[in-house]
């Protein structure tokens, strides 16, 4: 069965701290993508990866970057975190870069910044 | 920028009803998915319809598809309790195929 993983499903930072949110996915995908969910504006594209050490900004990069030095995990990093940054974030791969390949989600982190 | 609107935001039915959700969207597109979320957790997969393609069914689910018009929509039948969920619509671009757009959603509750 395939598998997207977070590792945390709650976190609590404060302001200025460093951030990292990780994602692991088994299923040797080449896509990898991060995105930040908010009431009433769906899902919003923060970056995504097609292949190791590859990585292309989504509609909001802003205030956060990305890591994958590997195939399977796909970093998230906020380099100083702000109230605005709170938010559910959600990580998925796919097979391939096309959208007619079904993404595959993790459970999400849920981020509290203080 | 949002590709995908739902409609409506939220929907109220009972068990056994039947449950259709709609989404438009603004350029042309290659392929249309619809994901279902449940409360707090990450999206799953439900259907993927091509532009070429009008009408796919999938068990309870149906979805079709009018390039025309730019909208989709999405039919479960015999809706039941587990069914609660938000359904989201997600369009690729028919000239920038490497991500989804996802709409904002449609919070579906169904009641036993």
């Amino acid at each position: 069965d395939v598998k997207v993983t977070q590792s945390s499903r709650y976190l609590v930072k404060r302001t200025g701290e460093k951030v990292f949110l990780e994602c692991v996915q088994d299923m040797d995908h080449e896509n990898m993508f991060w995105y930040r969910q908010d009431p009433g504006l769906g899902l919003r594209l923060i970056y995504f990866s097609y292949d190791v050490k590859m990585k292309e900004k989504g509609d909001i990069p802003e205030g956060y970057s990305v890591s994958r030095e590997k195939k399977e995990r796909f970093s998230l990093i906020l380099e100083s975190a702000s109230t605005n940054q709170t938010s559910m974030y959600l990580c998925a791969s796919s097979l391939d870069r096309q959208g007619s390949y079904e993404q595959y989600f993790g459970p999400g982190t849920r981020l509290t910044v203080t | 920028s949002q590709q995908g609107e739902e409609d409506p935001q939220a929907l109220s039915i009972q068990e056994g009803e039947n449950a259709t959700m709609n989404c438009s969207y603004k350029t042309s597109i290659n392929n249309l998915q619809w994901y279902r979320q449940n409360s707090g957790r990450g999206l799953v997969h439900l259907i993927l319809i091509r532009s070429n393609e009008r009408e796919k069914h999938s068990g309870r689910l149906r979805v079709t598809l009018d390039t025309s018009k730019k909208s989709s929509s999405l039919l479960i039948t015999a809706s039941r309790a587990a069914d609660t969920a938000s359904y989201f619509c997600a369009t690729d671009g028919a000239y920038n195929t490497d991500k989804l757009i996802f709409g904002t959603g449609t919070r579906l509750q169904v009641f036993p």
